[in-house]
């Protein structure tokens, strides 16, 4: 069966220090990954997503992942954050069916 | 209007109302879905629809009852819930069945309190 494990349940980090987000799936093929951002109220957003080819993927503002097969893992990553990054963050896999971590809640502190 | 509206924003019920959630989708998408949201605890799907056709149940009591007239809407009607029903609910869409070509597109969810 698939699963998605985010290890860390909550982060902080100072403006403009860079993060990355822990994300460990099982699948039995080649995965379906994504990543969304969920804000206070408000409703899950596709940050980015991979399927094939590049193992570095580029999403919307400014976040990026690694896809490592070897390790199970797509970390999502950004060099600097802001103050609005704070939001929670969750890692999917799958295709027909997709199956979402628990996330990882995100503050960010001046 | 673009993206996935839900309606109500927020609904306190009691255990022995009626009450309905609305979900709209301007983006021309083939499959709807239910998740619910709680605390603490990984999103569930509810009910999948695909051109209008339920696909997917997963175990979700009687006492939610999912509607979808056409592909562009999608409804939750809700009767005799209990309060650990309280939580999120959020709807979305994708363009085919299962999101994983394109991914989810969610709508800003109800919160439901029940009480």
């Amino acid at each position: 069966a698939q699963s998605v494990t985010q290890p860390d349940i909550h982060i902080t980090v100072s403006e403009g220090a860079s993060l990355e987000l822990r994300c460990n799936y099982s699948y039995g093929a080649t995965p379906y990954l994504f990543w969304y951002v969920q804000s206070p109220g408000q409703g899950l957003q596709l940050l980015l997503k991979y399927f094939s080819g590049d193992t570095l993927v580029q999403g919307i503002k400014g976040f990026e992942a690694e896809f490592k097969r070897s390790q199970s893992s797509f970390n999502l990553r950004k060099p600097s954050v802001h103050w609005s990054d704070a939001a929670e963050y969750f890692c999917a896999v799958g295709y027909q069916k997709v199956t979402f971590g628990t996330g990882t809640k995100l503050q960010v502190i001046p | 209007e673009t993206g996935v509206t839900q309606t109500p924003r927020h609904l306190v019920m009691g255990m022995t109302n009626k009450k309905s959630l609305k979900c709209e989708q301007h983006l021309g998408h083939n499959a709807m879905y239910w998740y619910k949201q709680s605390a603490k605890k990984p999103l569930e799907l509810m009910f999948v629809y695909n051109f209008k056709e339920q696909t997917e149940n997963n175990s979700v009591p009687s006492r939610f009852s999912p509607e979808c007239p056409n592909s562009s809407h999608l409804f939750l009607h809700l009767h005799t819930l209990q309060p650990e029903d309280s939580a999120l609910y959020l709807c979305a869409s994708s363009q085919d069945r299962g999101g994983g070509t394109y991914g989810y597109t969610f709508g800003s969810g109800t919160r439901l309190t029940v009480v």
